[in-house]
C-alpha cells in the first residue's frame, strides 16, 4: 500500500529533550516536505527537500533540523525543543511537479 | 508573494443542501490550485486539482470546485452534503514553475442531520 508513515504517533517531552520525529514514503517520490498545523494559522512549511541530500527551509524554520540521507526517509530533528513547538506535524511527500501531495498522519507533539 | 484566503472558519449546512467552502488566492503567474480534507486524528487527503483547461473541476467523493480568475477564486462545491462530509477543508495554492504548496487556515465543515 502507498503511504507515508510518521514516528511517533505522539509524543510528551520536556523543553531541551532533543528528539526526532521519523518519516518515510514507499512511492520513491524525490519530493518530502514537513509542515506544523496550528489553529487558526492552517499548516505552515518547515523545511522541504527536492532530493536526497538537498534539503532548503520553508516558511517557519526555526528551531528545527531535517536531513535526506535516504530518497524514502526525511526525519525532523528538534534539537532543543521549547513550549512553542508544541503542535500536530505532518510528513508530506510527491512527485516534483505534480503538486499532488500525499500526507502521513501526523505526530502531535507536546514540550512541557 | 503567494498567499490563500479561507474567509470562513466555519460552515454549517444541513444534509441534502448543497455546500460551498470559500477560497481566494494570490500568485503570480498561473496558479496550481487544491482542496484537501482533514477527518479528526488523520492526515490530509487529496481531493481534487486545477492545472488549466476545464473551470469546472471534479474529484472525490462528489466534490467539485470552480476556477474564476477573474476573482481569483476556486470555491468547494457539493450538491448534496453528507453528514460524513463533515470535516476540516484547506485550499492550497503553487505558483507555476514551485514545488511548495502554500494553504489556506482551513475551513470547518459541520453539515447537520
Amino acid at each position: 500500500e502507498a503511504q507515508v508513515t510518521q514516528n511517533p504517533r505522539y509524543l510528551i517531552t520536556v523543553t531541551g529533550k532533543k528528539l526526532t520525529v521519523t518519516c518515510s514514503q514507499n512511492m520513491n517520490h524525490e519530493y518530502m516536505s514537513w509542515y506544523r498545523q496550528d489553529p487558526g494559522l492552517g499548516l505552515r512549511q518547515i523545511y522541504y527537500s527536492m532530493n536526497v541530500e538537498v534539503t532548503d527551509k520553508g516558511d517557519v524554520p526555526e528551531g528545527y533540523k531535517v536531513s535526506r540521507k535516504e530518497k524514502r526517509n526525511f526525519p525532523l530533528i528538534l534539537e532543543s525543543p521549547s513550549p512553542n513547538q508544541t503542535s500536530l506535524y505532518f510528513c508530506a511527500s510527491s512527485f516534483p511537479g505534480t503538486g499532488e501531495q500525499f500526507f502521513g498522519p501526523g505526530t502531535r507533539l507536546t514540550v512541557l | 508573494a503567494q498567499s490563500v484566503a479561507q474567509p470562513e472558519d466555519q460552515v454549517n449546512v444541513a444534509e441534502g443542501n448543497p455546500l460551498t467552502v470559500k477560497c481566494t488566492y494570490s500568485v503570480s503567474g498561473n496558479p496550481y490550485l487544491f482542496w484537501y480534507v482533514q477527518y479528526p486524528n488523520r492526515g490530509l487527503q487529496f481531493l481534487l486539482k486545477y492545472i488549466t483547461g476545464d473551470n469546472l473541476v471534479k474529484g472525490s467523493y462528489g466534490f467539485e470546485a470552480e476556477f474564476n480568475k477573474s476573482q481569483t477564486s476556486f470555491h468547494l462545491k457539493k450538491p448534496s452534503a453528507l453528514v460524513s462530509d463533515s470535516a476540516l477543508y484547506f485550499c492550497a495554492v503553487r505558483e507555476t514553475g514551485a514545488n511548495n504548496l502554500f494553504f489556506g487556515t482551513g475551513t470547518r465543515l459541520t453539515v447537520i442531520p
